[in-house]
Parts: C-alpha cells; structure tokens; sequence
C-alpha cells in the first residue's frame, strides 16, 4: 500500500545550489500535504504544508509546489545548505469523519548538501 | 519553544512483556496520536486520540495496544504482550487541531528479544 511514494531514496547537491525533493500520491482523497525534516535519532520536524486548493506555498528558503492533476507535489530548497543535510519525508493526509487527519508517509529521501 | 517529550528514549523488553511509552504532549494541543517506524520502513500511523477516546486506528492498532490520557497531560501506549516484530521506533505526536502539522516527539526506541 504505497499511497505517498517518494522514489529516489537519496539526493545529494552542492551548498548554494537548489535541492528539489518529489513525491507522488495515488490517493485522491488527500487534500492536505507536509513536509518534514528527520535527524537520526530524533522525532520529524514539521517543515511546510499545503492545501489543495493551492499550488505554491512558501516559507523562507523553503518552497512547495503542488501539481493536483499529476498527483505530485515537490519541495524546493534555495540555497541549500549543509545543516539541510536530513531525511525528508513527504506526508498526506485526509480529512476523515473524526477529524484526526492521520498522516500517510513516504518512505523518505535522504538529502546531504555538500559543503 | 514547546515540544513533546517521550520517556524512555530506549525501552529493551522480554517477548511477551507488557511495555508502557509515555509521552508529553503539548499542552494547548487537542489532539494526540501515536506513530511507528520499523527500521528501513515507513513512518506509519497508530492511532489518534481526541476528547478521551480513540477518533482512529490502523490495523496495526490490535487489541494488544491500548492508549491512555491518565492525568490530563500524559498520553500512554500500552503493548499487553510484545512480540518480537513490535521493535520499533515509535513517535508520539501532537496538535492543535488536526488540520495541521503535528509535532513528533523524539521516539521511543523499543527493543523486543
């Protein structure tokens, strides 16, 4: 049941440069998406979000697109930097009949932002 | 900065014991949930929690997990009798409402053997 896949499991750019991490969602259901941020060790931490009723959402060096009719959506990095370097993983949720919103995740992709 | 702290950081347990991981959640914070990640899996969803009972639950959620508000502010996973596949890192996470993103504690790394 891969309802959110994130298909390459690693990238790797150079600092300065734009990192651009996909994901793709099978589900049509979903109509809210999140990025988060894992260290090793510690729990994710929440980045940036988006609705479905829009295509852009932007936070700081941190942008995501959302492309409904492609069920795809990415996240932009600019500049990238190398405390940057993290697992992000690409979550969906949708809005169920109790209102708890679980998330569905993808399995993750590993970004190292070289200095 | 508010978090959600998790206790203990590492549970090692016995198959076939009962284990408790307790969280912290943030204290405004209405909704609660609990999450998993089987090493080189995905996180997956538990079970959420909202006006002192389950709102949902995955299939995982079998009658050997329970969860619990005892106190107002600390939020319990029970597992009756671990079973060797139930190692895991498992995430506590709250929020607001559940319209946005939640915030994970740091984990629980439970070992069963």
């Amino acid at each position: 049941d891969q309802q959110v896949k994130q298909n390459s499991p690693s990238l790797s750019v150079q600092e300065g440069r734009i990192s651009i991490l996909n994901c793709d969602y099978t589900n049509s259901m979903f109509d809210y998406f999140l990025w988060y941020k894992k260290y090793p060790a510690e729990g994710p931490t929440f980045l940036i979000s988006i609705s479905s009723i829009k295509d852009k959402n932007e936070d700081g060096r941190f942008t995501v697109f959302l492309n409904k009719s492609a069920k795809h959506l990415s996240l932009h990095i600019v500049p990238s930097q190398p405390g940057d370097s993290a697992v992000y993983f690409c979550a969906a949720s949708a809005r169920s009949q109790g209102g708890s919103e679980k998330l569905v995740f993808g399995k993750g992709t590993k970004l190292t932002v070289n200095p | 900065e508010p978090e959600v702290t998790q206790t203990p950081s590492h549970q090692v347990t016995q198959m076939g014991q009962e284990v408790i991981l307790r969280c912290v959640p943030i204290s405004n914070h209405l909704y609660f949930y609990w999450y998993r990640q089987i090493l080189g899996q995905k996180v997956e969803f538990l079970v959420s929690f909202y006006n002192n009972e389950i709102s949902e639950k995955s299939e995982i959620f079998d009658d050997q997990f329970s969860v619990e508000r005892p106190d107002g502010s600390n939020f319990t996973l029970k597992i009756r009798s671990t079973k060797l596949e139930d190692s895991a890192m498992y995430f506590c996470a709250s929020s607001v409402l559940g319209r946005e993103g939640a915030f994970f504690g740091q984990g629980t790394r439970l070992t069963v053997v």
